[in-house]
């Protein structure tokens, strides 16, 4: 079965301990985004990447590092996370007929 | 750059009434558009997109949009809605290719409720 997987599903931090959310995708594609979610702003890019070792920046990168050397994985780093990092976010996948395949969530909270 | 509004926030409609959610985008490139349906405590899923072709799609659960390219609108539109149709709604557009394929835009969502 195609799917993206995410882990873990919900996590409660604090600020400024180190964390990573692992994504995995089993469909071979090369384009894997992550977005966070918030009430009234929709799903905001936070980075994205077209192949192994090619990531770019999406609209709210800044607190948050990503890495691709594997196709199948692209975990979502935050180094010292931060109270306004609180939200639920989403990997996804994207293969050339434009279709995006998106994991079930990881909900974040930073105390 | 791209940008996606969705001009309702929220939309209540009755049980079997028709439904419209209605969106409007901005790129300086041709992009591709995709309305997506989030119920309560899951993840996005797919409900169909306009990649080039005929500007009338169909997708999954009874769904259509059309794609109007001189309005920049890309409504998505029910003729009868169920109970379970009620979740969120999301129109999202991308550039259709070069480097900045995969850089999905979104609106801020609309919120679909039926009601009995």
């Amino acid at each position: 079965e195609a799917q993206v997987t995410q882990n873990p599903r919900y996590l409660i931090t604090v600020t400024g301990k180190k964390l990573t959310v692992t994504c995995s995708q089993n469909m071979n594609h090369e384009y894997m985004s992550w977005y966070r979610q918030d009430p009234g702003l929709g799903l905001r890019q936070i980075y994205y990447s077209m192949n192994v070792e090619v990531t770019d920046k999406g609209d709210v990168p800044e607190g948050y590092k990503v890495s691709r050397k594997e196709k199948r994985n692209f975990p979502l780093i935050l180094e010292s996370p931060s109270p306004n990092q609180t939200s639920l976010y989403f990997c996804a996948s994207i293969n050339l007929a434009g279709h995006e395949y998106f994991g079930p969530g990881t909900r974040l909270t930073v105390l | 750059a791209q940008s996606v509004t969705q001009l309702d926030s929220q939309v209540p409609v009755f049980e079997e009434a028709p439904v419209e959610l209605r969106c409007n985008y901005s790129s300086s490139v041709s992009v591709y558009l995709f309305w997506y349906v989030q119920y309560p405590n899951q993840g996005l899923q797919l409900l169909l997109k306009y990649l080039s072709g005929s500007t009338l799609v169909k997708g999954i659960n009874g769904f259509e949009a059309e794609f109007n390219k001189s309005q920049t609108s890309f409504h998505l539109r029910k003729p009868s809605v169920h109970i379970s149709d009620t979740a969120e709604y999301f129109c999202a557009v991308t550039p259709l290719g070069g480097t900045s394929y995969g850089k999905l835009t979104f609106g801020q969502g609309t919120i679909l409720t039926v009601h009995p």
